[in-house]
């Protein structure tokens, strides 16, 4: 149980153009949803909380008129990165918190999205 | 969150037992100390988690120290596959935006043949 898709794994797209990522809770229900971006031989660094039904919380620095999260069902949520330019590329995780609130690893991690823009 | 201090790198024989040791000394009353992992180019896992008492799962052990002020994570077994970035994060556990995880730069373990 606990499992987190993500779909794409990978994406590649030209600069200028958007691109969405899906997050989804498979078997269970996930009232928050984390948005993480990592570059390479760094460490993870949330960018957003996405909570269903209601606006994200965008960490200090985020752009959310580039960063586009959508969180419309107990088990999806979305992030769309606008208008992408090379500087965007990074391997992008969510995460879901079980709406059960069990004790135990309450969140969840997807197992990431590779955007490149070229 | 309280910050933590950790090893940049670490290096365990296949089969031996893994020690990473985590420094909390800032850690308040009301936070837990939480491990994850990252194997390369995938989404963090979960190992376990705790408050003040040693805790025990399939992964791994937790000990922590008395005055909470440290941690070491034991993988009794390494293995190959066990070859990770090892997480330490403390935070507390209820609700809110206190549900949020702050990554620092965690111990890259790597496990020998």
């Amino acid at each position: 149980g606990a499992v987190v898709s993500q779909h794409p794994s990978r994406v590649i797209c030209k600069s200028g153009t958007s691109v969405k990522i899906e997050c989804r809770s498979l078997d269970f229900q996930a009232t928050t949803m984390f948005w993480y971006r990592q570059f390479p031989k760094k460490s993870l660094m949330l960018m957003a909380t996405s909570n269903e039904g209601s606006k994200a919380t965008y960490e200090q620095g985020v752009e959310k008129d580039k960063f586009l999260i959508n969180h419309a069902s107990l088990t999806l949520s979305t992030l769309t990165v606008t208008s992408a330019h090379p500087e965007d590329s990074s391997f992008y995780i969510c995460s879901a918190r079980d709406a059960s609130g069990r004790a135990s690893n309450e969140q969840f991690f997807g197992p990431g999205t590779r955007l490149t823009v070229l | 969150d309280a910050k933590t201090t950790q090893p940049p790198s670490m290096d365990c024989a296949e089969g031996r037992a893994a020690n990473l040791p985590c420094n909390h000394s800032t850690i308040s009353g009301n936070e837990y100390v939480y491990w994850y992992r990252q194997i390369h180019s995938q989404g963090p896992q979960y190992i376990i988690h705790g408050l003040k008492n040693n805790e025990t799962n399939e992964m791994a052990s937790l000990i922590i120290t008395e005055d909470r002020k440290s941690s070491t994570l034991i993988l009794p077994h390494a293995t190959l596959r066990d070859t990770a970035v090892y997480y330490c994060i403390v935070r507390v556990n209820s609700g809110g935006s206190n549900y949020k995880l702050t990554f620092g730069k965690g111990t890259l373990l790597t496990v020998n043949p």
